[in-house]
């Protein structure tokens, strides 16, 4: 079974400064999807990034950046220039491919880490 | 698209009480996922359709829990009857394939 963990239960930083969220999965698939999602107080939950497993690029999204370790199977989050709407509980998630014909197209979550950021 | 519409927002009911939730997915979107969240066990799915036909439902906890989804734009999940260990947000998602996914904005249940 696929596990996703996340070991930082609370992260604060600097408005402005960078930060950088921690997740590591255990899989036996070699392809598959990972995703940062971020929930805020109104606790929709909102995509922050995707990345394919079998690209090596690692994704960007304006501030928001990954860094993506497959054979260790790793998947920190960075943040960027820190602003006060960024703080929130964010969520690593893992998902197979549709292709791989094993198990369903749920995500699978970490427990997250909630974020606070100081003006 | 107003995306995935879920109501109530909030609903409080007693012990023993049903509790129906609703769940309206994005137009075109051919799949249907229902997850509870909790502080203890965080996200969990709970049952998703492929086409309006339930899948996977093994992560339903227990017989008072049941789905449906009559036709693409609705799905229900009821709860019969409520207990307290049942408080919890429950989301709905849906997706095109197994490729984009979108979240509805969570009912929160409160079972007293």
């Amino acid at each position: 079974a696929q596990t996703v963990t996340q070991s930082q239960p609370e992260m604060s930083v600097q408005e402005a400064e960078t930060v950088t969220l921690s997740c590591t999965y255990d899989t036996s698939e070699s392809d598959y999807y990972l995703f940062w999602y971020k929930q805020p107080p109104s606790r929709q939950m909102i995509l922050v990034i995707r990345q394919e497993a079998y690209k090596q690029q690692n994704a960007t999204e304006n501030r928001f950046s990954v860094n993506f370790q497959k054979a260790a199977k790793s998947f920190s989050l960075k943040i960027s220039d820190s602003q006060l709407g960024d703080a929130a509980m964010y969520f690593c998630a893992y998902r197979i491919l549709p292709y791989s014909g094993a198990g369903s197209y749920q995500l699978t979550f970490g427990k997250g880490t909630k974020l606070s950021v100081i003006p | 698209d107003a995306g995935v519409i879920q109501s109530p927002r909030h609903e409080v009911t007693e012990m023993g009480q049903e509790v129906t939730l609703r769940c309206k997915p994005i137009s075109g979107h051919d799949y249907l996922f229902w997850y509870r969240q909790t502080m203890m066990r965080g996200l969990e799915l709970l049952i998703y359709f492929n086409n309006n036909v339930p899948i996977d439902d093994s992560g339903m906890p227990e017989d008072r829990f049941s789905a449906k989804m009559p036709n693409a734009s609705f799905s229900t999940l009821k709860i019969q009857p409520s207990e307290p260990r049942d408080s919890a947000v429950y989301f709905c998602a849906s997706s095109l394939g197994p490729h984009s996914y979108t979240f509805g904005s969570g009912t929160r249940l409160t079972v007293v």
